[in-house]
């Protein structure tokens, strides 16, 4: 049974370039939240997809972007990247019909570490 | 809004020592509370929860009890191996915030020494 897989695993980019991200649920979940994790600090939540739509977000710029398709996988785009964006990426999929974090608690992937120069 | 407070780290520990990371949350309501861990170059993992007061999260020789009078769900282990080394996150959700979103605390590094 797959996990969360995203990819790329790693990504140098330079400031004002953009990027994009991937991520893949764990098979039976059709919830995707991503979370930016900067060096020394906890997960923030960035938003979260259900049926291809944003469902929440957190306090995070416009700058930021996300989109869910179809078969539940999950984009997550920057523009105009800053320094300050450097961070371990992480997405974690879950169930909808479940409610609540706690009775489907978040799986997450390995994460994207991006370096931006 | 919801925030978590982590003990600072980083904590060493012999092996076999006891275990304790403290953590307090600020919530209204009743939020859920958790820990995750998260092992080097790999995601995080759930490692234990709990929904109300009173309630005690275990996995793999770990505890946690959720205290609505101290809000507080402190990380117990009476004898921590070397493959315990990991960095630990308490979180919750609910409360004044979203159910379906995790706030996180700073996390605490923890490193077993043989």
């Amino acid at each position: 049974d797959a996990g969360v897989t995203q990819s790329p695993t790693h990504l140098i980019k330079t400031r004002g370039q953009q990027v994009t991200l991937r991520c893949s649920p764990k098979s039976g979940h059709d919830t995707v939240s991503w979370y930016q994790q900067a060096l020394g600090q906890g997960p923030q939540f960035i938003f979260q997809y259900y049926e291809e739509e944003e469902r929440q977000r957190g306090n995070f710029p416009d700058r930021f972007s996300g989109h869910q398709f179809p078969n539940y996988s999950s984009e997550l785009n920057v523009n105009a990247l800053l320094l300050g964006d450097s961070a371990l990426y992480l997405c974690a999929s879950s169930l909808a019909s479940a409610g609540t974090s706690y009775n489907s608690p978040l799986h997450f992937g390995n994460g994207t570490r991006l370096t931006v120069t | 809004g919801n925030s978590v407070t982590q003990m600072e780290g980083p904590v060493t520990l012999s092996e076999e020592a006891f275990l304790t990371i403290n953590c307090t949350y600020t919530a209204t309501g009743y939020p859920s509370l958790f820990w995750y861990v998260q092992y080097p170059g790999e995601g995080l993992q759930l490692l234990l929860k709990a929904t109300k007061a009173d309630d005690k999260g275990s996995n793999k020789g770990f505890e946690a009890t959720y205290r609505k009078e101290t809000t507080s769900f402190h990380l117990e282990k009476g004898s921590v191996q070397v493959s315990d080394s990991a960095v630990y996150f308490c979180a919750l959700s609910g409360g004044s915030g979203s159910a379906r979103q995790l706030t996180f605390g700073s996390g605490t590094q923890l490193t077993v020494l043989p």
